[in-house]
Formats: C-alpha cells, sequence, structure tokens
C-alpha cells in the first residue's frame, strides 16, 4: 500500500512558465513533508520542506503548499529555468524523536523545454 | 566537503554471491539508513541506525544485513545475492530528528547493483 503518492509521472513545461508537481498521503501521522530533486547518477538532494503546522513555506523560486485536510502538496517552481529539468520526489514522515524515517512518493521527472 | 561517500558506483553479481556496500559519512550525523531506488517505486528503507551499536530494519529489509560500529560507517551486506535485489542503493545519513526540528537527509551517489 502506497503511503505517498505522485500520480504524475512525468511533466513538461515552458522555460519560464510555472511547474506544479502534486503528491497525496494516506497516512494521517505524517506531519513532516519534504521534496527532494534528482539529476542522473547523483543521490537526490533536499529541496525544500514543510511542517504540518504550515500550510505554506517558501524559499526563493521553490514553494510547497500543504492542504491537511485533502492530504495534498504540492510543489510549484516559478519561473522554470533548464536547470530544474529533474525528477522530483516527494517524501513523508513522522516526527518522532530520533530515526527519520521517510517514504517516498515514485517521482515525477520534470522537463523544461526552452 | 565529502558528505556521504558510497562505495562503489556499480557492481555486478552472480546469483548466490555475497558483498558489502559501502558507506561513509563526515558530517558527525547520528543518523544514517539505506534505500533502494527501483522503477516506479521511487526510494524504500531498507535499514537504518540511530547511533553506533544500534540499528533497525525498515520496509524492506529481507536478504540484508547492517551494522554500525562507528558513526562514520554504515555497511550494507547481501549475504546471498538474488535476481530481485537488482537496483540502485542509496545511503543517507542526518542528524537525529528531535520533536518540532527536523534534519534533512542527504544522500550520497548511489550504487548500482546488477544481480545475473
Amino acid at each position: 500500500d502506497q503511503q505517498v503518492k505522485q500520480n504524475s509521472p512525468s511533466l513538461s513545461v515552458q522555460e519560464g512558465r510555472i511547474s506544479i508537481l502534486n503528491c497525496d498521503y494516506t497516512n494521517s501521522m505524517f506531519d513532516y513533508f519534504l521534496w527532494y530533486k534528482k539529476y542522473p547518477a547523483e543521490g537526490p538532494t533536499f529541496l525544500i520542506s514543510i511542517s504540518s503546522i504550515k500550510d505554506k513555506n517558501e524559499d526563493g523560486r521553490f514553494t510547497v503548499f500543504l492542504n491537511k485536510s485533502a492530504k495534498h502538496l504540492s510543489l510549484h517552481i516559478v519561473p522554470s529555468q533548464p536547470g530544474d529539468s529533474a525528477v522530483y520526489f516527494c517524501a513523508a514522515s513522522e516526527s518522532t524523536r530520533g530515526a527519520q524515517k521517510l517514504v517516498f512518493g515514485q517521482g515525477t521527472r520534470l522537463t523544461i523545454n526552452p | 566537503n565529502a558528505g556521504v561517500t558510497q562505495t562503489p558506483k556499480f557492481q555486478v553479481l552472480k546469483t548466490g554471491q555475497s558483498m558489502t556496500l559501502q558507506c561513509a559519512q563526515d558530517m558527525n550525523h547520528e543518523y544514517m539508513s539505506w534505500y533502494r531506488q527501483d522503477p516506479g517505486m521511487g526510494l524504500r528503507l531498507i535499514h537504518y541506525s540511530v547511533g553506533a551499536g544500534i540499528t533497525d530494519q525498515g520496509e524492506v529489509p529481507n536478504g540484508y544485513n547492517v551494522s554500525r560500529s562507528t558513526t562514520e560507517d554504515f555497511p550494507l551486506r547481501l549475504l546471498s545475492a538474488a535476481p530481485s535485489q537488482t537496483s540502485v542503493y542509496f545511503c543517507a545519513s542526518s542528524y537525529l530528528s528531535g520533536h518540532g526540528r527536523n534534519s534533512p537527509l542527504h544522500f550520497g551517489n548511489g550504487t548500482r547493483l546488477t544481480v545475473t
């Protein structure tokens, strides 16, 4: 049973426009959510996170929105740049003390077209 | 900054062979973990450790062993490789999280393992 789902395997966006990546979760105990970006032949790198006490977190061109009632989060990238082309994973965990056992979605491959 | 270092980058094994995937971090992180990435399934947690001498199972632990004798190193052992273990393996580390305070995982660049 997939607790974190990214239903779009791929997304293609024009350079300069907004990219919106979506993620749904089923476990109501999750209270910490993250987005990771992955280039080929590299490990995932942390992009942005949000705690369940917030509904929005911004970092430069990246904004994550959390809708707890819908168990849905999204990542907005504005404006999209060619270097943003990568696979994006959303992940979730429970904020227990100690081990941060992240549960990942399947990933969405984002392609930014010039 | 080396961060999280994984060796080897690539490995081909025959069914039944054993091997150890190495992972080392130089950030003094207490928490270390192993994930495997398979197409269409994201990353799944194999084993994790919250400190030297302490390990525990993740979502998919069968066929793998781990040990944590030092803070820096967290090797993953395949005792008898099977084709189902063909995957990309990622080691990750972070500080331990406290209530209301979280430390993002830092990942290595992965080991691509093929079992024939």
